[in-house]
C-alpha cells in the first residue's frame, strides 16, 4: 500500500460536463504527476506539478488543467468532457530533488466514465 | 522522443515455469527504466528500477531485469511463476525533470495456468 490516495474512486459524468479529480500525495513528496489510462492501454502522461508549478505536460488539450496546493496535494480538472475521456486517471507522487530520478508511487486511480 | 515498446501483448505460462517479458526503449540520454505491475482495477506497483550501475537489477516478488544498452532492452524475468503473478506488466522510461515523467509501454498481460 502506498500513501497516495485518490478521490473519488469512480465517477460517471455526462458529455460536456466538467470534472475535478483529487490526489493526496505521499507524506514528504513534493511532486505530483497525472496519467490517463484508457482501457487496454498503458498510462499516458498528462502533466506534472513540482512545488506548485507545472513542470512538464504531455500531449493533452488545454481543457485538461491542474493545480498543486501548498501541502502538495493536487487536482486534475477536465472541462467539456468527451466520450474519449473515459479512462482510469492515475496520480503519482515522488520526491523531486532536481538531481536525478526518484521512485514514484501511484494511487489506485479514479475510474471516469463519460456517457 | 522517448518511447517504450512491449512486443508481447499477451503471454500465457504454466505455474512454475520461467517467464521473460520483453521491453525495448528509445531515449536520447541515459535511460531510467522501470517495471510496474497492475492488477485488475488497481493502480501501479513498482517491481524494480534501473538508474545506473549493475545492469542486472533485483526487484520484489522474485523478479529481476537486465539492462542491455546495445540492444536498448530492459527485459523482465522470473525463474518460477506463481498463480498470483497474473496481472498486467508495464515497462516505463522516465524523464526525470524535477521528478519523474514516465513514458509507458502498452503493457503485457500475463495469464498463469495451473
Amino acid at each position: 500500500e502506498t500513501g497516495v490516495t485518490q478521490s473519488p474512486t469512480h465517477l460517471i459524468k455526462t458529455r460536456g460536463q466538467q470534472v475535478t479529480l483529487r490526489c493526496s500525495s505521499q507524506s514528504g513528496h513534493n511532486t505530483v504527476s497525472w496519467y490517463q489510462q484508457a482501457l487496454g492501454q498503458g498510462p499516458q502522461f498528462i502533466f506534472q506539478y513540482y512545488r506548485e508549478e507545472e513542470n512538464g505536460r504531455g500531449n493533452f488539450p488545454p481543457r485538461f488543467s491542474g493545480l498543486q496546493f501548498p501541502n502538495y496535494s493536487s487536482e486534475l480538472n477536465v472541462n467539456a468532457l468527451e466520450l474519449d475521456d473515459s479512462a482510469l486517471y492515475l496520480c503519482a507522487s515522488s520526491w523531486g530533488t532536481g538531481r536525478g530520478p526518484t521512485e514514484a508511487f501511484f494511487g489506485q486511480g479514479t475510474r471516469l466514465t463519460v456517457v | 522522443a522517448q518511447s517504450v515498446t512491449q512486443p508481447d501483448i499477451h503471454i500465457t505460462v504454466s505455474e512454475g515455469a520461467s517467464l521473460e517479458l520483453r521491453c525495448n526503449y528509445s531515449y536520447g540520454a541515459t535511460p531510467y527504466l522501470f517495471w510496474y505491475v497492475q492488477s485488475p482495477g488497481q493502480g501501479l506497483q513498482l517491481l524494480l528500477k534501473y538508474f545506473s550501475g549493475d545492469t542486472l537489477v533485483q526487484g520484489i516478488k522474485g523478479f529481476e531485469a537486465e539492462f542491455k544498452r546495445s540492444q536498448s532492452s530492459f527485459n523482465l524475468r522470473k525463474p518460477s511463476v506463481h498463480w498470483s503473478d497474473a496481472a498486467e506488466y508495464f515497462c516505463a522510461v522516465a524523464n526525470w525533470r524535477g521528478g519523474n515523467q514516465f513514458y509507458f509501454g502498452t503493457g503485457t498481460s500475463l495469464t498463469v495456468i495451473p
